[in-house]
């Protein structure tokens, strides 16, 4: 079984800070790991994923993640937060052995940027 | 430009009445899925099908049902038997690989009345 966990409902960061928005996983093989972003009564847009090969990977709107295999975590990174950043973000995961391809996601962490 | 289309994107039910909210998609991916998604709930699975004329149960397909009579389309409706239908509903698509994870579209958001 597949599972994600977003341990913080909510981040608040000031505009111009660095912000974090955490994510941990389990798979029983290779994981694939992707970060979207939701707007109120938006559908969840693409920021970027995890596939292979350098653990840092760069995405949408400045954003960055970065894999961890040793603490199974794929944490979502920003250097300088803007008050446009806020909304809800999810962290989602596949086995990459798996047949199904279906992704499970975290419950989601609402990021607010204040001015 | 490719994308998926949802429609409507408010709904209203009555009490006792099935509704069915589209979802047609013209990046020619294989997969399709819809969600449900409730506040402090994340997402959860409804329904997915890899190809057409198939279709898998999620965790929480009880009260929904869905055809994939065309690869461009899969509708998902609200029975009756759902006995709380009001929240925002999503439908994905993804690639054959699945390497580019899901793609969405905007949400239906359905109220029962």
């Amino acid at each position: 079984a597949q599972s994600v966990a977003q341990p913080e409902d909510q981040v608040n960061v000031a505009e111009g800070n660095p912000l974090t928005v955490k994510c941990t996983y389990s798979v029983s093989g290779n994981p694939y790991l992707f970060w979207y972003v939701q707007y109120p009564n938006r559908g969840l847009q693409f920021l970027l994923k995890y596939i292979t090969g350098d653990n840092l990977v760069k995405g949408s709107y400045g954003f960055e993640a970065e894999f961890n295999k040793s603490q199974t975590s794929f944490h979502l990174k920003k250097p300088s937060a803007l008050v446009s950043d806020s909304a809800l973000y999810f962290c989602a995961v596949r086995d990459r052995g798996g047949s199904n391809y279906k992704l499970t996601f975290g419950k989601g962490t609402l990021l607010t940027v204040n001015p | 430009d490719g994308g998926i289309t949802q429609s409507p994107k408010y709904l209203f039910r009555k009490e006792g009445q099935n509704v069915t909210l589209s979802c047609e998609q013209n990046l020619n991916h294989d997969a399709m899925y819809w969600y449900r998604q409730d506040p402090g709930q994340g997402l959860r699975l409804i329904y997915y099908s890899q190809i057409v004329n198939d279709f898998q149960k999620g965790d929480i397909a009880e009260g929904y049902s869905v055809s994939r009579e065309k690869k461009e389309s899969f509708p998902l409706t609200v029975t009756s038997a759902q006995k709380n239908p009001t929240a925002f509903y999503l439908c994905a698509s993804r690639t054959w690989d699945g390497l580019y994870g899901y793609t969405f579209g905007s949400g239906t958001r359905l109220t029962v009345v």
